[in-house]
């Protein structure tokens, strides 16, 4: 039962231009949200986050929008630069805290081109 | 610098043997985790550990075994029951405050690809 989906495998963007990754999750009971990217043969790191009391949390050029209802968020990137191009995972847990467990999503391979 | 250190980063085993991931960090954090990722199916949950001596099953233990001697160090044991132990592994530590929001965002280490051969 996949509980965080990422629906695209891969996303192809050319520099300058907006990339948007989407999510959609299924388990009410989630409530924090947050976005990983990964280099090959590397561990991920932390990106952006937003909890649900929010509707969009900014990072200069990454914002993420959740929408409640629609259990759904997505990380815009803009502008895109080709050192964006990474596998990102997006993840959710029911709390902030040390004991709330992350569920990771497939994963969306991003490829920024020049 | 802090950090996790995994080790090593490439192995090699034969069907039947077991082999043990290294995991230290240095980043004073009181959880740790480990991860597996296969393609096309994002990060699970192997075990996780919130506190020294204590640890509890993810969400595909079955076919690994981990202790927590010490708050700095969580190795993972992947053993002949694990059917199909080709992976990359990742470890990953957090801080266990409680109550602290953001305390479950996650440090990862750089990885180690196990192969069986």
């Amino acid at each position: 039962d996949q509980q965080v989906k990422q629906n695209s495998p891969s996303l192809s963007v050319q520099e300058g231009r907006i990339s948007i990754l989407n999510c959609d999750y299924t388990n009410s009971m989630f409530d924090y949200f947050l976005w990983y990217k990964k280099y090959p043969a590397e561990g991920p790191t932390f990106l952006i986050s937003i909890s649900s009391i929010k509707d969009k949390n900014e990072d200069g050029r990454f914002t993420v929008f959740l929408n409640k209802s629609a259990k759904h968020l997505s990380l815009h990137i803009v502008p895109s630069q080709p050192g964006d191009s990474a596998v990102y995972f997006c993840a959710a847990s029911a709390g902030e805290t040390s004991g709330s467990r992350l569920t990771f999503g497939e994963g969306t391979q991003l490829t920024v081109n020049p | 610098d802090g950090g996790i250190t995994q080790s090593p980063k490439y192995l090699f085993r034969k069907e039947g043997q077991n082999v043990t991931l290294s995991c230290e960090q240095n980043l004073n954090h009181d959880a740790m985790y480990w991860y597996r990722q296969d393609p096309g199916q994002g990060l699970r949950l192997i075990y996780y550990s919130q506190i020294v001596n204590d640890f509890q099953k993810g969400d595909i233990a079955e076919g690994y075994s981990v202790s927590r001697e010490k708050k700095e160090s969580f190795p993972l044991t992947v053993t002949s029951a694990q059917k199909n132990p080709t992976a990359f592994y990742l470890c990953a530590s957090s801080m266990a405050t409680g109550g602290v929001a953001g305390a479950n965002v996650l440090t990862f280490g750089a990885g180690s690809r196990l192969t069986v051969l």
